[in-house]
C-alpha cells in the first residue's frame, strides 16, 4: 500500500523559530510537492522537486526553503517561523497529476 | 495564468445526487483531475479526464467536460454520509513541469440525512 508519511500531525512553534517538516514516501517517486492548504485558498505549491537535490520554487516559496537529500526524503524549512505561516502542510509524492498525500502537518506559530 | 474556481459549500440529502462544479481558465490543461479530502486527513485521487474527453464513468461518479466552456463537474450518484469530505479539482498543464498541479478552492460537501 502506498505511503507519504509526515513526521508531525500538530506542530506548535515561536515566532523566528527554525521548523522542519519532514516528509518519506516509500513509492520510489522521483517528484514530490509539499503544499500549504488554507481555508478559501485551496492548496498552494510552496516547492517541488523532480529528483534528489533538485528544487523548483512553486507559487508562495517566500520565506520557505527545501532539501532532498535522498530520493524517499523532502524536507520543508521555515528559517524564522512568522505567525502568517501558520498553516496546515501537505506533502505529496507522485507521477503526472496523480499524486499520493501524507495527512497533513497543522503548525501553529505563536 | 492558471485559475481554478469552486464553490466553497454544497448541501445534498443522502441519497440525492451531488453535483460539484469547477471553472478553469487554461484552455491548454492536459488532465483534470478529482481529489476528496475527508476530515483530518490528506488528499486522495478519486478520478481524472483526459483535456480531449468530454465524460468519465466509475461506479457512482460521472466526470463532465466542457471544453469549450473550461467547465468540469463531478457527480455523486445516491450520496452517502462517507461522501462528506472537501472535493478539489485540479488541473496539469503540458510542458516541464506538468507534474504540478494547480487545484481549486475545494468544496466542502456536507450530507444532511
Amino acid at each position: 500500500d502506498v505511503k507519504v508519511t509526515q513526521s508531525s500531525r500538530y506542530l506548535v512553534k515561536r515566532t523566528g523559530e527554525k521548523v522542519f517538516l519532514e516528509c518519506v514516501q516509500d513509492m520510489d517517486h522521483e517528484n514530490m510537492f509539499w503544499y500549504r492548504q488554507d481555508p478559501g485558498l485551496g492548496l498552494r505549491l510552496i516547492y517541488f522537486s523532480y529528483d534528489v537535490k533538485m528544487k523548483e520554487k512553486g507559487d508562495i516559496p517566500e520565506g520557505y526553503s527545501v532539501s532532498r537529500e535522498k530520493k524517499e526524503r523532502f524536507s520543508l524549512i521555515l528559517e524564522s517561523a512568522s505567525t502568517n505561516q501558520t498553516s496546515m502542510y501537505l506533502c505529496a509524492s507522485g507521477l503526472f497529476g496523480i499524486q499520493y498525500f501524507g495527512a497533513g502537518t497543522r503548525l501553529s506559530v505563536l | 495564468g492558471e485559475d481554478v474556481e469552486q464553490s466553497l459549500f454544497l448541501s445534498v440529502r443522502e441519497g440525492d445526487s451531488s453535483v460539484i462544479n469547477c471553472t478553469y481558465t487554461d484552455s491548454s490543461s492536459t488532465y483534470l483531475y478529482w481529489y476528496k479530502q475527508e476530515p483530518g486527513a490528506g488528499l486522495q485521487l478519486l478520478t481524472y479526464i483526459f483535456s480531449n474527453m468530454d465524460m468519465k464513468q466509475d461506479q457512482r461518479l460521472t466526470v463532465l467536460l466542457n471544453k469549450k466552456d473550461k467547465h468540469l463537474s463531478l457527480r455523486i450518484a445516491d450520496t452517502q454520509t462517507g461522501d462528506s469530505a472537501i472535493y478539489f479539482c485540479a488541473e496539469t498543464l503540458p510542458g516541464f513541469g506538468n507534474e504540478k498541479l494547480t487545484f481549486g478552492t475545494g468544496t466542502r460537501l456536507t450530507i444532511i440525512p
